[in-house]
């Protein structure tokens, strides 16, 4: 069985440039969690979705962060625009109620 | 407020030695779940285990161990015969509630096994 996928798996950006980070999940799974793992830390859940609809987005910076998930499948994570302290690894995880599964993640450096 | 502490930061040992990751967690919830996760170097966190509030037992998996202490909020973990491979972090988390993907997680635990 195919894990969960994301792309890409490194992305450097300038401040105040603008980046966007795909996620296909393991088929089937209805929830999604975006998490972002900033260096040296635990991941911190930003948004969970359930099929296409937000359940929660409570620690989303809303002023610059944006995600969607169109059809309830694929999901795209947003930044615009980045700052320096958004350097991090964004893993992507789906599952269904009663478990989890985790992307390897990509890795965003804000210079 | 959900909390999930690893005082261990990073821990280095020797092959063959056992090794014992802490855990400890807060909540005010009388129903949650605890977790471990491995990190490797690749950076996909893989799941280890899964324990529910109400069930105290310790549980062993080949060299992996778990103790579970509701007294002490405590969710150790055991490496038996620790191996090269062991490397990686490793974090302990905490699910707060609906789906379990909603976890708060530790900083994680630094092992570094040398042959």
């Amino acid at each position: 069985e195919a894990g969960v996928a994301q792309s890409p798996r490194y992305k450097i950006i300038e401040k105040r440039q603008s980046v966007a980070f795909w996620c296909n999940p393991i088929s089937g799974h209805a929830t999604l969690y975006w998490y972002q793992q900033i260096l040296g830390q635990g991941p911190k859940l930003l948004i969970q979705f359930q099929n296409n609809g937000v359940v929660d987005d409570s620690q989303l910076p809303k002023d610059r962060f944006s995600a969607e998930r169109l059809k309830g499948v694929d999901s795209t994570l947003k930044i615009q625009p980045a700052k320096l302290e958004d350097s991090a690894v964004y893993l992507c995880a789906s599952g269904s109620y009663t478990e989890a599964f985790f992307g390897q993640g990509t890795r965003l450096t804000v210079v | 407020a959900q909390k999930v502490t690893q005082a261990q930061t990073e821990i280095s040992v020797v092959e063959k030695e056992d090794v014992t990751l802490d855990c400890v967690y807060e909540t005010r919830d009388t129903t949650y779940y605890l977790f471990w996760y491995k990190q490797p170097p690749s950076g996909e966190l893989v799941f280890l285990i899964r324990r529910n509030s109400f069930d105290e037992q310790n549980e062993i998996s080949g060299r992996y161990s778990w103790n579970f202490q509701k007294s002490t909020s405590s969710f150790n973990f055991t490496i038996t015969a620790s191996q090269v491979v062991d490397s990686a972090v490793y974090f302990c988390a905490l699910n707060y509630g609906g789906s379990q993907g909603n976890l708060i997680f530790g900083k994680g635990t630094k092992l570094s096994v040398k042959p």
